[in-house]
């Protein structure tokens, strides 16, 4: 059950450069969706969030754009940073319409930036 | 800044016993959450909880499974009978509100059942 896709399993950047990850998903009732930042042994890190009434949400160097015509979403990161270097999630709810807030993750990508 | 704490950090125990995850929720929060990692593969929803009550589970969380909130602060989740298949990470969450609402990750309890 492949709801939620991460193609890309890995990616590597160069510091200062942009890192673009992305995220497909088949669930046309989903409506809310979360990057989270991993590092080995802890916990997935909230990153940034977007609904469904939007196409675009910024928070400092995150960026995180949404087309629902194409169940697309990606996550830019500009400038990429070292610390940057962890695995990313995207996930996915049907957040507004939903009851339970189960959040449905991808497989993730593991994003290597560059010093 | 408010967290999402987890103990043990680490679980051996052998196959067929009991073990108890323990989880604080951040404290204002109304919404749990188990999700588990099996090595590898990717974050599964296991069980959503609400006013005392499972509000869904997923197909993993059969009857061996069972989550509690004892008290205002703890929220555990119960593995009656463990099996080598449950060898996994296991992350509490909670929120403030269900649904369009962001969920916060413990850090997890690593289990390994031999």
């Amino acid at each position: 059950d492949q709801q939620v896709k991460q193609n890309s399993p890995s990616l590597s950047v160069q510091e200062g450069r942009i890192s673009i990850l992305n995220c497909d998903y088949t669930n046309s009732m989903f409506d809310y969706f979360l990057w989270y930042k991993k590092y080995p042994a802890e916990g997935p890190t909230f990153l940034i969030s977007i609904s469904s009434i939007k196409d675009k949400n910024e928070d400092g160097r995150f960026t995180v754009f949404l087309n629902k015509s194409a169940k697309h979403l990606s996550l830019h990161i500009v400038p990429s940073q070292p610390g940057d270097s962890a695995v990313y999630f995207c996930a996915a709810s049907e957040g507004i319409s939903g009851n339970t807030g189960k959040l449905i993750f991808g497989q993730g990508t593991t994003l290597q930036v560059k010093p | 800044e408010p967290e999402v704490t987890q103990t043990p950090s680490h679980q051996v125990t052998q196959m067929g016993q009991e073990v108890i995850l323990r989880c604080v929720p951040i404290s204002n929060h109304l919404y749990f959450y188990w999700y588990r990692q099996i090595l590898g593969q990717k974050v599964e929803f296991l069980v959503s909880f609400y006013n005392n009550e499972i509000s869904e589970k997923s197909e993993i969380f059969d009857d061996q499974f069972s989550v509690e909130r004892p008290d205002g602060s703890n929220f555990t989740l119960k593995i009656r009978s463990t099996k080598l298949e449950d060898s996994a990470m296991y992350f509490c969450a909670s929120s403030a509100d269900r649904g369009a609402d962001t969920q916060y990750f413990g850090p997890g309890t690593r289990l390994t059942v031999l």
